[in-house]
């Protein structure tokens, strides 16, 4: 069993839906990172959390320690959202990551 | 613009050949690391370097070597390609010193060993 989990693994949505992508880990940890990749492109970093909620635009995240849980929500949705969002944890003191799998998320006109 | 700059971004290697994957970033951070990114995997870290002047295996470090040559540069060596290192390999950079630890990636090499 991978230490950080995503689901779903693949998204299909129409604009203007509301959408969440969950992230669960398995391990104690400092920070949660929201990443986001384009296909073919790079990696940008969306969120950094290690506890409650934060929001940029469009974009939610919020994080339960006590569960070990992670969510991600867009709402509006846009096809420039389209992209693969990457869940990575951050285990005490260290400045390394782990990575979920990512969810890829397709929304169409 | 501020950032990491990988080079270069598309590499075709025989099996047997050598090459070095450039990273610099000029944020000022102290930490970078070198991930590769493979079909239905998460990214996987091969070697970091937490300061300038040290540098640490990561989840997969067989067949690579790095060098941190000064704060702002860190490369990593392949001495002799295998088809296993085909991937897309992602170099990073973070400042825990100044608490943010916000990731900031490159674009990305994409490499393939025939």
């Amino acid at each position: 069993k991978n230490e950080v989990e995503q689901s779903p693994q693949n998204l299909t949505a129409q604009e203007g839906e509301f959408i969440t992508i969950n992230c669960s880990y398995s391990v104690g940890i400092s920070a949660l990172h929201w990443l986001q990749q384009h296909p073919g492109g790079g990696i940008v970093s969306l969120f950094m959390l290690s506890s409650g909620k934060k929001k940029h635009g469009r974009l939610i995240a919020t994080i339960n320690i006590q569960e070990k849980h992670s969510s991600l929500h867009i709402t509006a949705s846009h096809p420039r959202d389209s992209a693969v969002y990457i869940c990575a944890v951050r285990a005490g003191t260290a400045s390394k990551l782990t990575f979920g799998t990512g969810t890829r998320l397709q929304v169409t006109l | 613009n501020a950032g990491v700059t990988q080079t270069p971004k598309f590499q075709v290697l025989k099996t047997g050949q050598s090459m070095t994957l450039q990273c610099a970033q000029d944020m000022n951070h102290n930490s970078m690391y070198w991930y590769r990114q493979d079909p239905g995997m998460g990214l996987r870290l091969i070697y970091y370097s937490a300061s300038e002047g040290t540098t640490d295996k990561g989840e997969v470090p067989n067949g690579y070597n790095v060098s941190r040559l000064n704060k702002r540069e860190f490369s990593l060596r392949l001495e002799s390609a295998a088809p296993s290192q085909t991937s897309v390999y992602f170099c990073a950079s973070s400042d825990p010193v100044a608490g943010g630890y916000g990731y900031t990636f490159g674009s990305g090499t994409r490499l393939t060993v025939v």
